[in-house]
């Protein structure tokens, strides 16, 4: 089945670091771009940037650069997204999505809640 | 970059049309083709049912279809069916090499 499955929900401390994998099956990872976008509670949808999983060249969107990393591990067919200094406002589900014209797959979305 | 604007909400009674705008400005819609829309429903991701303006991909009804005036994206639903009711976004590539989305229409079916 093709799908990107993406790690589960965690709560993380201001300040702390989370890395959020997502999972390709079905297809060829170093085939497509995988973005990342995040949907805080209660806004709309934020994009926050791409890995090209072939040659591991990111874009990050200007608002998470320097503190977001996107990385890959093409043994696992799996992409990651690292976010550190976490505040309240990270608070959010994160999903990873393939660009294929347009994003024509998305993984189930992971929640990350910043909470002390 | 600004968010696309839509309305919060449209509703339709079955078998009527309805249409949704999506409101950019010449550094996103206006600027190039690559505008997308999205149907979600809670609990499921989101799914592509329209690309590049006016494609469908494979296996998404011909009730969808699309089209873009200026910086005004659209996304029109014929034949309004129970199923359709869901949230709506559209999303455009833009000129910082970034993509935005908008905020999403709510569907409802009277």
């Amino acid at each position: 089945q093709v799908q990107l499955l993406q790690s589960g929900a965690e709560v993380k401390r201001p300040g702390a670091s989370v890395k959020v994998s997502c999972k390709a099956s079905g297809y060829s990872i170093s085939g497509y771009y995988i973005h990342w976008i995040r949907q805080a509670p209660g806004q709309g949808l934020e994009w926050m940037g791409w890995i090209n999983p072939d040659s591991r060249i990111t874009n990050y969107a200007q608002k998470f650069q320097g503190w977001v990393t996107m990385t890959r591990d093409l043994s696992i067919s799996t992409v990651y997204m690292e976010l550190s200094g976490l505040k309240s406002d990270d608070t959010a589900v994160y999903y990873c999505a393939r660009l294929n014209g347009a994003f024509d797959m998305w993984g189930q979305g992971t929640r990350i809640t910043v909470s002390s | 970059q600004s968010a696309l604007t839509q309305p919060a909400s449209v509703s339709g009674s079955p078998g009527q049309p309805i249409t949704i705008s999506c409101t950019g400005s010449s550094s996103d819609i206006g600027a190039y083709k690559y505008v997308s829309w999205y149907q979600w429903k809670p609990g499921k991701a989101p799914k592509l049912l329209i690309y590049d303006v006016n494609k469908r991909p494979s296996g998404v009804s011909n009730r969808f279809s699309g089209s873009k005036s200026g910086n005004t994206a659209s996304l029109t639903i014929s034949g309004l069916q129970a199923e359709d009711e869901a949230n709506y976004f559209c999303s455009s590539y833009t000129d910082s090499n970034t993509f935005v989305f908008a905020t999403g229409t709510e569907v409802t079916v009277l």
